[in-house]
């Protein structure tokens, strides 16, 4: 089974500094997808970044940007020039990518506290 | 368009009771997912419809169950509630095979 692993609970950066996430998982498939959701205390699951296993260039949105290490099956989230609107949990999720999969196994989250 | 909606927000229950959660997709979304969030388990999948048909269900008891109606929309169902039920529970649809899943305001289940 497929395991997904967030090791800080929580993390702080001041507004306009740049903050890394850290993920991390477990799967014995070489098709799959990755993602980072935000969750904000408002509730709603907010999809951040994706990115497919088989392409090799991280994905970037905006201020958001991945370091998708596949051998390490490390995938670690980037967010540069924090604002305050940041704040949120963050989930790391996994999907295969076998048809029809749409199960996600997620992280346990970090929390992230953007200081004015 | 529209976003995934989830009804009600809020529900307070007793233990013993039964509850059912709705949840209309996106439109055009035919795939439904849902999902229990606490915060000593985290988040976890408890099963997934496409067309009507349950394709995949998660680790949890028969009390669990649910359904999707010819419109997509569809409904999550927990008899014999237990303290232990007590969560956000999340929606999500997506548009096709290849697409990330998009995620409902959830509706807080607080069981008495």
């Amino acid at each position: 089974a497929q395991t997904v692993t967030q090791s800080q609970p929580e993390m702080s950066v001041q507004e306009a500094e740049t903050v890394t996430l850290s993920c991390t998982y477990d799967t014995s498939e070489s098709d799959y997808y990755l993602f980072w959701y935000k969750q904000p205390p408002s509730r709603q699951m907010i999809l951040v970044i994706r990115q497919e296993a088989y392409k090799q260039q991280n994905a970037t949105e905006n201020r958001f940007s991945v370091n998708f290490q596949k051998a390490a099956k490390s995938f670690s989230l980037k967010i540069s020039d924090s604002q305050l609107g940041d704040a949120a949990m963050y989930f790391c999720a996994y999907r295969s990518g076998i048809q029809g999969a749409q199960k996600l196994v997620f992280g346990q989250g970090t929390r992230l506290t953007i200081n004015p | 368009k529209a976003g995934v909606t989830q009804t009600p927000r809020y529900l307070i229950k007793t233990r013993g009771q039964q509850v059912t959660l709705s949840c209309s997709p996106i439109s055009g979304h035919r795939s439904v997912s849902w999902y229990q969030q606490t915060p000593g388990q985290g988040l976890q999948f408890l099963f997934e419809y496409f067309s009507e048909t349950q394709r995949n269900k998660g680790n949890f008891p028969g009390r669990f169950s649910g359904r999707q109606f010819s419109n997509s929309r569809s409904e999550m169902n927990v008899s014999t509630l237990e303290l232990g039920d007590s969560a956000l529970y999340l929606c999500a649809s997506r548009a096709g095979a290849n697409q990330p899943q998009h995620f409902g305001d959830g509706t807080r289940l607080s069981i008495l």
